[in-house]
């Protein structure tokens, strides 16, 4: 384990469903991130909260919705969604403010959409 | 600026040989120079960084080379092995901001 925690590790949906992918971390970062990572594109930036407030929302569709209740969890929130977000969705963790800048990555959630 | 441009995406080595992936960057405010490897199923692992401070910097097999005139840092993996077949990607930073990711390669090291 990595210290950052990402559940469910698979998950299959259809295109009308409405489900969360959930990520923990309790390693004192005060930042967290979504990404999703596909054949395409390897590393695409999709939300990042940085002491529970949203900083960045790369254009993503509104189908995604994410969610950032404490320092500690992140939630993105999922509905109606298309073939094409079928991917590896990646949540890190980092200290915006600490020496090191390094992120700490969870394992994944590997969604089908069918 | 914010780009990193990361060569080649994909790279064969024959077991115990060297295998070097390149980035190139624009932004001059950039001062953490990261590298992730990430295998089949996992999310991506800090490998070894460097701060421009030095031009390189070893860890085992793993080296990184910096040149900051020409805006370019190096991975070099000695004696590659089998078990070194992953995808590396390089980043950047500025001052604990965000870390911007290069494109990835994918590194394959036959037995």
């Amino acid at each position: 384990e990595t210290g950052v925690t990402q559940t469910p590790r698979h998950l299959v949906m259809g295109m009308t469903n409405k489900k969360s992918l959930k990520c923990e971390q309790h390693l004192g970062h005060n930042a967290m991130y979504w990404y999703k990572q596909s054949a395409k594109k390897p590393l695409e930036l999709m939300f990042v909260y940085s002491l529970e407030e949203r900083v960045e929302n790369n254009s993503v569709p509104s189908r995604f919705s994410p969610e950032c209740p404490n320092s500690s969890h992140l939630f993105l929130h999922l509905h109606t969604l298309q073939p094409e977000d079928s991917a590896l969705y990646l949540c890190a963790s980092s200290h915006l403010d600490r020496g090191n800048y390094g992120y700490t990555f969870g394992s994944g959630t590997r969604l089908t959409v069918v | 600026q914010q780009q990193v441009k990361q060569s080649p995406q994909s790279l064969i080595v024959q077991k115990g040989g060297i295998s070097i992936i390149n980035c190139a960057y624009e932004n001059t405010a950039f001062d953490y120079f990261p590298w992730y490897q990430q295998f089949p199923g996992k999310g991506p692992a800090l490998l070894i960084a460097i701060r421009p401070d030095v031009s390189e910097k070893k860890e085992g097999r793993f080296t990184i080379s910096f040149n900051k005139s020409a805006k370019q840092f190096s991975l070099h993996i000695m004696d590659s092995q089998p078990g070194d077949s992953a995808t590396y990607f390089c980043a950047a930073s500025n001052s604990g901001n965000m870390l911007t990711f290069g494109g990835g390669t994918r590194l394959m090291v036959k037995p």
